[in-house]
């Protein structure tokens, strides 16, 4: 049952173009979502989230969208640079207890092409 | 402040042998996690610690795969024996407060032949 979706694999852009990242989600009971970038052979580091009663929810160049009717979530990178270029991994989070656990998704490979 | 360490960075056996990797949270970080995560997918919790006690391991197949947290601080995360499919990256994170919070380790690459 894979409660969190990102159905494209990969992604390509230009640099300085807008990055769209997509993200699907199955449980309405979840409070908070979460982006992660994994570069190669580093763990994931946290990079943005949201909580469930936003709809929006910006720092610096990363924004988060949220669309609850539809379970929809996207990260949107403007500009893109080339330095951008990872895996995109979104999670899932039911409630902000110590005992609760993240839920992934299978992750999107951005490449930013200079 | 020094990020969470991880040994090895990657390991190679053979199918049936054992093998133990090692982790080191953030001080002070009472949560710790063993995440695996397989080629193509994204990181699935195997145990969660609070402390030097088990908060979550229901996604951890316990017929093999064993882990302790030594008086509630390193980690390790033993499988024996091991099989193919347990070839993956093994990530250890650590946090204060919960998940939301949490610091990944670079993880450990484990590959089964």
């Amino acid at each position: 049952d894979q409660q969190v979706k990102q159905n494209s694999p990969s992604l390509s852009v230009q640099e300085g173009r807008i990055s769209i990242l997509n993200c699907d989600y199955t449980n309405s009971m979840f409070d908070y979502f979460l982006w992660y970038k994994k570069y190669p052979a580093e763990g994931p580091t946290f990079l943005i989230s949201i909580s469930s009663i936003k709809d929006k929810n910006e720092d610096g160049r990363f924004t988060v969208f949220l669309n609850k009717s539809a379970k929809h979530l996207s990260l949107h990178i403007v500009p893109s640079q080339p330095g951008d270029s990872a895996v995109y991994f979104c999670a899932a989070l039911k409630g902000g207890g110590a005992t609760n656990k993240l839920i992934f998704g299978t992750g999107t490979l951005l490449a930013v092409q200079p | 402040e020094a990020g969470v360490a991880q040994s090895p960075r990657y390991k190679i056996i053979e199918k049936r042998q054992s093998v133990a990797f090692w982790c080191n949270p953030i001080s002070g970080h009472a949560t710790l996690y063993w995440y695996q995560q397989i080629l193509g997918q994204g990181p699935k919790l195997l145990i969660q610690f609070q402390n030097n006690g088990v908060v979550d391991d229901s996604q951890l197949p316990k017929d093999r795969f064993s882990a302790e947290r030594l008086k509630g601080v390193d980690s390790t995360l033993k499988i024996q024996p091991a099989k193919l499919e347990d070839s993956a990256v093994y990530l250890c994170a650590s946090s204060l407060d919960g998940p939301r919070g949490a610091f990944f380790g670079q993880g450990t690459r484990l590959t089964v032949v």
